[in-house]
């Protein structure tokens, strides 16, 4: 059975932490996502990896940088948090067939 | 740029009853995927059904089938025999076949009446 993992479902941190959101997955999928989801905003592209140490902008990139030193795993990192950063994160991977398969979500505050 | 629009924020139907979903998308591309993703309460996105863009035949998985209109750019969701555990947000989702990234629409929330 496929999996995706993030390292936390919920997340409470204060303003101006840096804050580390992991992501693995289990299928060696060669691509990762990290995407942020709003209400009525659907699914927002934050990065995203084709490979090891290969990174990609997406559409909202500002204030988020990601690591990805390994193929299982891709980590979101928030330098300064801000609470306009207060959201669900959810993290995917998918192979040549463009299928992206999810992990579980973290919903962050930033307070 | 690409686009994929669900018209419909919320929707409901009865138990038992037929429910088709909207979705339409705005490609210069002629070989793309498409796709329609089902999100519970609280718990994790999953895929419903997937559709190449070469496949005239609409895909069907169950209860659930598409109506992939390619010239009009129209990929909707019928969900037949609706039942409770169907209620969640379902997203329509495209990707260029020259692309790993998906183009997702805002999302429409069904409503499950018992």
């Amino acid at each position: 059975d496929v999996k995706v993992t993030q390292s936390s479902r919920y997340l409470v941190k204060r303003t101006g932490e840096k804050v580390f959101l992991e992501c693995v997955q289990d299928m060696d999928h060669e691509n990762m996502f990290w995407y942020r989801q709003d209400p009525g905003l659907g699914l927002r592209l934050i990065y995203f990896s084709y490979d090891v140490k290969m990174k990609e902008k997406g559409d909202i990139p500002e204030g988020y940088s990601v690591s990805r030193e390994k193929k299982e795993r891709f980590s979101l990192i928030l330098e300064s948090a801000s609470t306009n950063q207060t959201s669900m994160y959810l993290c995917a991977s998918s192979s040549t067939n463009r299928e992206q398969y999810f992990g579980p979500g973290t919903r962050l505050t930033v307070t | 740029a690409q686009t994929v629009t669900q018209s419909q924020p919320e929707m409901s139907v009865q138990e038992a009853e037929t429910v088709t979903l909207s979705c339409t998308y705005d490609t210069s591309e002629s070989d793309y995927y498409l796709f329609w993703y089902k999100q519970p309460p609280s718990r994790q996105m999953i895929l419903v059904i997937r559709q190449e863009a070469y496949k005239q035949q609409n895909a069907t998985e169950n209860r659930f089938s598409v109506n992939f209109q390619k010239a009009a750019k129209s990929f909707s969701l019928k969900i037949s025999d609706s039942q409770l555990g169907d209620a969640a947000m379902y997203f329509c989702a495209q990707a260029k076949r020259s692309n790993y990234q998906l183009i997702w629409g805002a999302g429409t929330k069904l409503i499950i009446k018992p």
